[in-house]
Order: C-alpha cells, then sequence, then structure tokens
C-alpha cells in the first residue's frame, strides 16, 4: 500500500530560524511527488513537483528536495506570512492518477 | 484566470438529511478530483472523473454518496442520508490531465453533520 507520513506534526520556529519538514513516503511506482501549502479554511495552494531523485526546486523561502524515500522542505529565514499547513502527496504509475497525502506539518512562525 | 470554484463554503444538516456540493473546474482542465479532508488529516480521494466519466471511485461509500459531472464540466457531489462522521471539508480539484499533472483546489466545503 502506498504510504506518505510528514513530520514533524507540527512546529514552532522563531522569525529568521531555518527547518525542514520531511515527508517519506513507500510507494509502488513513483510519478511525481507534490508539495503543498493550506491556509486555515482555505484549499491546499500548489507549490512544488519533484519527479526524480536528486531534483531542487526554489520558490522564495522555499526549496523542495528529493530522494529515493523521502523529500524536505527547507524555509530559509522564514516569517509569520508562511505559517501554514505544509501537505506532501505522492501521484504513483501515470500522470492522471489521484493524489496521496500526508497528514501535513503545522508551521508557526513566530515573529 | 480563474480558479476552481466551489458551493456553497459551509452546510450545517442533521442526521440522515440530505446535501450536495457544487464544483466549477478551471476551464480547459480534463481531470476532476472530490478529496474529503477530515480535521487533522490529508485530503483522501473519494472520486475521480475524466471529462464526464469516472475514472476512480473506489473509495468513495456508495451506499450514501453519489456524484455526477455532466457536460464534462460542473459536477456535483451528493450525500443521503449523512451521517455524524461526513463532518469534513470537501474539497474539489482539477487538472489538465496528462503530463501536466499539476491539481488545482478550490476552496472547499465545510460540512458539520449534527
Amino acid at each position: 500500500e502506498d504510504q506518505v507520513t510528514q513530520s514533524p506534526e507540527a512546529l514552532r520556529l522563531q522569525e529568521g530560524e531555518s527547518s525542514s519538514l520531511n515527508c517519506s513516503y513507500t510507494v509502488s511506482g513513483l510519478r511525481g511527488l507534490f508539495w503543498y501549502r493550506q491556509d486555515p479554511g482555505k484549499g491546499p495552494e500548489f507549490l512544488f513537483t519533484l519527479y526524480s531523485a536528486g531534483e531542487e526546486k526554489e520558490k522564495e523561502r522555499l526549496k523542495a528536495t528529493i530522494t529515493k524515500k523521502e523529500s524536505f522542505l527547507h524555509i530559509t529565514a522564514p516569517k509569520p506570512e508562511d505559517s501554514a499547513t505544509y501537505l506532501c502527496a505522492v501521484q504513483v504509475h501515470s500522470g492522471n492518477t489521484p493524489l496521496v497525502f500526508g497528514k501535513g506539518t503545522r508551521l508557526s512562525v513566530i515573529a | 484566470e480563474a480558479g476552481v470554484a466551489q458551493s456553497p463554503r459551509y452546510k450545517i444538516i442533521e442526521k440522515r438529511q440530505s446535501v450536495a456540493f457544487w464544483c466549477n473546474p478551471i476551464s480547459g482542465h480534463a481531470t476532476l478530483y472530490w478529496y474529503q479532508q477530515i480535521l487533522g488529516q490529508g485530503p483522501k480521494l473519494l472520486i475521480q472523473f475524466q471529462n464526464n466519466g469516472v475514472v476512480d471511485d473506489s473509495q468513495l461509500p456508495k451506499d450514501r454518496f453519489s456524484a455526477e459531472r455532466l457536460k464534462g464540466v460542473d459536477s456535483t457531489l451528493k450525500i443521503q442520508p449523512a451521517k455524524l462522521e461526513d463532518s469534513a471539508v470537501y474539497l474539489c480539484a482539477s487538472s489538465f490531465g496528462g503530463v501536466l499533472n499539476e491539481q488545482f483546489f478550490g476552496p472547499g466545503t465545510r460540512l458539520t453533520v449534527l
């Protein structure tokens, strides 16, 4: 069975304190790994897609990396507006199949 | 570009009542998904449409949930009768399909069953 595990469940950082979120996955055939940001009362907002080990993507203070077993979302010098739940999801086999999500990491950045 | 639209945003019903949710995907997106997100969990797929055909409904509780996508555009998800455990956020997502497989989500409908 395809599984996605995110850690930690919750993370509290001071503004400017860099850290990383982890997404471990066990799937039969990875097509893509996705990172989403979800603010309270809103739907997930697409951040990145990673397709193969060694790939990296960056957007502002966020950088996503991936190995054959896990992905990291690195947050550099976070600001309070980065506070949100970050969801990791995998897509298997083909390019038109549903996403399997982890439970997410709730990030709080304190000024 | 307009995003995925959903309505209503909130709904409160008594158990055993019926409820329906509506979704309008991004223009040109052939694939439409309905996900259920229980508080503290990641979204879980209920049903996937490709144009107006069902691709995957293996996790849809078919004794009480139904969904349709007429003319391959808008979609409705219905629950009849609702149970307490159906309290969740119902998210609609769409994607272009093929190699462009990023899914874009609507704001969701928060359902509370009393």
